[in-house]
């Protein structure tokens, strides 16, 4: 059974700084990786998605790697501002015969002070 | 796009009683719809796998008859929670995709309270 643990829980930063997030998973075979945005009391934001065949993802100040073999993946987000301030999920999809599951992890709650 | 909604957006209600939530793909038909639950500081869990037309495939452990599935066309699926109790009392959020090999879009989520 896929178990996605994501570290830290909770992370504090000033704004400007730059900081990553991490997400692991127990089962490397995955279809995908995608990690995701929700803010408090919301639905989930896709951020990025990694094919299993690639190694990393970029948009904007996010950049998502992966490296399957080792099962994890890190999302880096430059230069924080408080509107990045939100929960970050990574979730896997899996390649076998269930393989649009999805498994999220717990997520990390980011807040960036001004 | 791909917008999938979900009505009511919050729902309060009192135990014993039937609550109804919608799921919508708005602009594009959605083959499969899925449902999940999310607690407080908890991963998202997934409840159940809606497929138009036939009957829903839910989790373990995940009550079917407590928790009934409907989704009887290409852009509407709905999760009724029958007889709630306060331990009913979640997150959920609904996901659509045009298969289910494809992305799954995500609703806003409803919030129940059970009192």
């Amino acid at each position: 059974k896929q178990e996605v643990t994501q570290i830290p829980a909770a992370l504090s930063v000033p704004e400007g700084e730059n900081l990553v997030l991490n997400c692991s998973f127990t089962d490397s075979a995955i279809y995908n990786l995608q990690w995701f945005r929700q803010d408090p009391g919301k639905g989930l934001t896709s951020l990025l998605l990694i094919q299993s065949s690639q190694r990393e993802q970029t948009s904007g100040r996010l950049n998502a790697s992966l490296d399957k073999s080792s099962g994890r993946s890190t999302l880096y987000i430059a230069a924080s501002q408080p509107g990045d301030s939100a929960t970050y999920l990574c979730a896997v999809r899996g390649s076998g015969g269930s393989n649009y599951k999805l498994t999220f992890g717990k997520g990390t709650l980011l807040t960036v002070n001004p | 796009g791909a917008v999938v909604s979900q009505h009511p957006s919050w729902v309060i209600c009192k135990s014993g009683t039937s609550v109804k939530i919608e799921c919508r793909s708005l602009d594009f038909q959605a083959t499969t719809m899925f449902w999940y639950r999310q607690f407080p500081k908890q991963s998202l869990m997934l409840m159940a796998t809606s497929n138009e037309g036939s009957k829903a495939t839910y989790e373990q452990g995940v009550e079917k008859d407590k928790f009934l599935i409907n989704h009887a066309s290409l852009t509407l699926s709905t999760l009724t929670v029958t007889s709630a109790h306060p331990e009913d009392s979640s997150f959920y959020i609904c996901s659509a995709t045009r298969g289910t090999a494809d992305t799954q879009y995500f609703g806003p989520g409803t919030r129940l309270t059970v009192l």
